[in-house]
């Protein structure tokens, strides 16, 4: 089953504004959810990351706000740029059963429109 | 330094055939991640690997499909027997020890199958 549930699957924003991406999990074990940036023909390259005993982390124009009670967390891009037009992806991690894959969302298309 | 390198790029195959996915990872780095994406779809684990060993081979389809990642050399993805089902972008990823959280992603091969 989906570990973890990213929503919406396309979001389109004009130049200047706030893209938000939202990502909801099960699983309690997870302690490290970071959030991936993927262009077209490209790999997916690390955005930013939050562990769960933090609730905002922010570098730049990218903040996560991270709920641990609603199991819960979110991307919110200030100031969107047309070169921020991608695949987004959030992801979490368990390191407590000795095996550290990520677990990623099914993907957000960003468009930012000039 | 050089980034997670994968070859070849695009790959093309006929139903029967073999495809191997060669990844080599960055300088420095022992453990090294396999994930396939679909068409439209986020990444899914399917193997993880440290020198000589596997460690999780859990997101792994148990038939056609094994990796490996000897002393020396890149880590290999074989698929045996390929089907139409198997057309996807598969990506490697590296981390330098089991305690790091960041794992970096190579640009993925393209393995269509006719």
């Amino acid at each position: 089953q989906q570990q973890v549930k990213q929503s919406p699957q396309s979001l389109i924003v004009q130049k200047g504004g706030i893209s938000i991406i939202n990502c909801a999990y099960e699983n309690t074990a997870f302690d490290y959810f970071p959030w991936y940036q993927q262009f077209p023909g490209k790999g997916p390259a690390l955005l930013i990351a939050i562990r769960p005993d933090v609730s905002e982390k922010k570098e730049g124009r990218f903040t996560i706000s991270f709920n641990k009670s609603a199991k819960q967390f979110s991307l919110h891009i200030m100031d969107s740029q047309p070169g921020d037009s991608a695949t987004y992806f959030c992801a979490a991690v368990t390191y407590q059963t000795g095996a550290n894959n990520l677990f990623f969302g099914t993907g957000t298309r960003l468009t930012v429109i000039p | 330094n050089a980034g997670v390198m994968q070859n070849p790029r695009h790959l093309v195959r006929r139903r029967g055939q073999e495809a191997r996915l060669r990844c080599s990872p960055m300088k420095g780095h022992s453990h090294v991640y396999w994930y396939r994406q679909l068409p439209e779809e986020g990444l899914k684990f399917m193997v993880y690997l440290q020198k000589e060993n596997i460690i999780d081979e859990s997101g792994m389809p148990k038939e056609r499909f094994s990796a490996e990642f000897p002393k020396e050399g890149p880590s290999i993805l074989r698929i045996q027997q390929v089907v139409r089902g198997d057309s996807a972008a598969y990506f490697c990823a590296s981390s330098p020890d089991f305690s790091t959280d960041t794992q970096y992603f190579g640009p993925g091969t393209r393995l269509t199958v006719l």
